[in-house]
């Protein structure tokens, strides 16, 4: 059984770009929930997809969107990055969508210049 | 104002203290976590509780659903248990998460 994994592990954009961070689920796995941690602070939940359908989305702008594939693995696009987009994203993933332990994986770094 | 306030922000303490972290939430939830975090960005689930209490190894957590707060404790703690400790309450499909407890246990 695999865990979560993501790739990139750090990543460097300027103002304006465009970025696709990448996660793939644990085995078994239909859900999977994405997170933006900032330095110093707790995680807050973007959005979260249960069988390729979003499935809940928190307080972000529409430029943060969402894939999930057949095989569950995700994708988060953020365009037009802005400074403050600088953080850690997190995937996690569970089996089904109630409250289910959720299995993080390692992160991505970004840092907006 | 937070929907999950976590105290306290930092502890310090030295190599076998019981520690306690305290979770409060003001919304209804249908479950609590509570989330490991190491230096780098690692996060562990080590708990998610609806009622009572589990154990598992050296950590406690107990919940209160009535009081609406929820405990973590570590016995004997070690230097291993030094991380950040996040509470994340799920009323809904969507997590709210404390800001962390940054833990360091001294040798």
């Amino acid at each position: 059984e695999t865990g979560v994994t993501q790739s990139p592990t750090h990543l460097i954009k300027t103002r304006g770009q465009q970025v696709t961070l990448r996660c793939s689920s644990q085995s078994g796995h239909n859900t999977v929930s994405w997170y933006q941690q900032a330095l110093g602070q707790g995680p807050q939940f973007i959005f979260q997809y249960y069988r390729e359908e979003e499935n809940g989305r928190g307080n972000f702008p529409p430029r943060f969107s969402g894939l999930q594939f057949p095989n569950y693995s995700s994708e988060l696009n953020v365009n037009a990055l802005e400074l403050d987009d600088s953080a850690l994203y997190l995937c996690a993933s569970s089996l089904g969508r109630g409250p289910d332990t959720q299995y993080f994986g390692p992160g991505t770094r970004l840092t907006v210049l | 104002k937070n929907e999950v306030e976590q105290s306290p922000q930092n502890l310090t303490a030295q190599e076998g203290e019981f520690i306690t972290i305290n979770c409060s939430y003001s919304v209804g939830i249908s479950a609590l976590h509570w989330l490991q975090q190491h230096p780098g960005g690692g996060i562990v689930s080590l708990f998610m509780l609806s009622s009572g209490k589990k154990k598992h190894g050296r950590l406690i957590a107990t919940i209160n659903i009535q009081e609406k707060h929820s405990s973590l404790h570590i016995t004997a703690s070690h230097p291993r248990d030094s991380a950040v400790y996040i509470c994340a309450v799920l009323p809904g499909n969507q997590f709210y998460f404390g800001t962390g407890t940054s833990l360091t246990v001294i040798p």
